[in-house]
């Protein structure tokens, strides 16, 4: 067990382009979820899986973003003509059906 | 709609002085509340499941109950290692509009000082 990993850690990017964030999560996990962190806030709920349906997708979220998990394994998370008010830190978790959720350690986007 | 608030934001404490957080929960039909910790520039660290009122957790220096309506962390003596922010999250009856997600407070800031 190597626990939930995402790639990339850092990513920069100019305003309106698009962006793809992975997201590996723990082998034996059912549910993989996505959230946005700013800073002093805590994780804002963007969508989740289980397995590979995407069950539930935030109403805040726009239609820039969208997020896939072929097969049931690791899942992407695209964002389209990104603004500025994207940048954030990215964060996949992952959990055995209903218990505590494992964490990766984000991807934290700047947009300029 | 969930909601969830931590009290207080920050909390600054002297090493081995004992102190509680606090959690205020509104959820349709809960399945479960959450105690992470998260320290700067990582993901969340999973620490403790709640499933009903009554229900305690310990762990080292810490111990995490549960009532209907809130969630204290108790940290007894705490060291400096402690410091980090400590977030509290609900997940709701699939029967609820916010099924499958968890709600997550903005966290409480523990500093403890040697």
């Amino acid at each position: 067990d190597t626990g939930v990993s995402q790639d990339p850690r850092h990513k920069i990017t100019k305003r309106g382009q698009n962006v793809t964030f992975r997201c590996d999560p723990i082998s034996e996990h059912n549910r993989l979820y996505w959230y946005r962190q700013t800073l002093g806030q805590g994780p804002e709920f963007l969508t989740y899986f289980q397995n590979e349906a995407q069950l539930e997708k935030s109403r805040l979220l726009s239609d820039r973003f969208s997020a896939e998990r072929p097969k049931g394994s690791f899942s992407t998370l695209e964002i389209q003509r990104t603004e500025q008010g994207d940048s954030a830190m990215y964060l996949c978790a992952s959990s055995l059906g209903l218990t505590g959720q494992f964490f990766g350690p984000g991807t934290r986007l700047t947009v300029l | 709609e969930d909601q969830v608030t931590q009290s207080p934001e920050a909390l600054r404490l002297q090493e081995g002085e004992s102190s509680s957080l606090n959690c205020s929960y509104t959820v349709s039909g809960l399945r479960g509340l959450f105690w992470y910790r998260q320290d700067p520039g990582k993901g969340p660290e999973f620490l403790f499941t709640l499933y009903s009122a009554g229900e305690e957790k310990e762990k080292e220096r810490l111990k995490a109950t549960l009532t209907k309506k809130e969630s204290f962390l108790h940290i007894t003596a705490p060291k400096p290692e402690d410091s980090a922010t400590y977030l509290c999250a609900v997940h709701g009856s699939v029967y609820n509009t916010n099924a499958g997600k968890s709600t997550f407070g903005d966290g409480t800031t523990l500093t403890v000082k040697p």
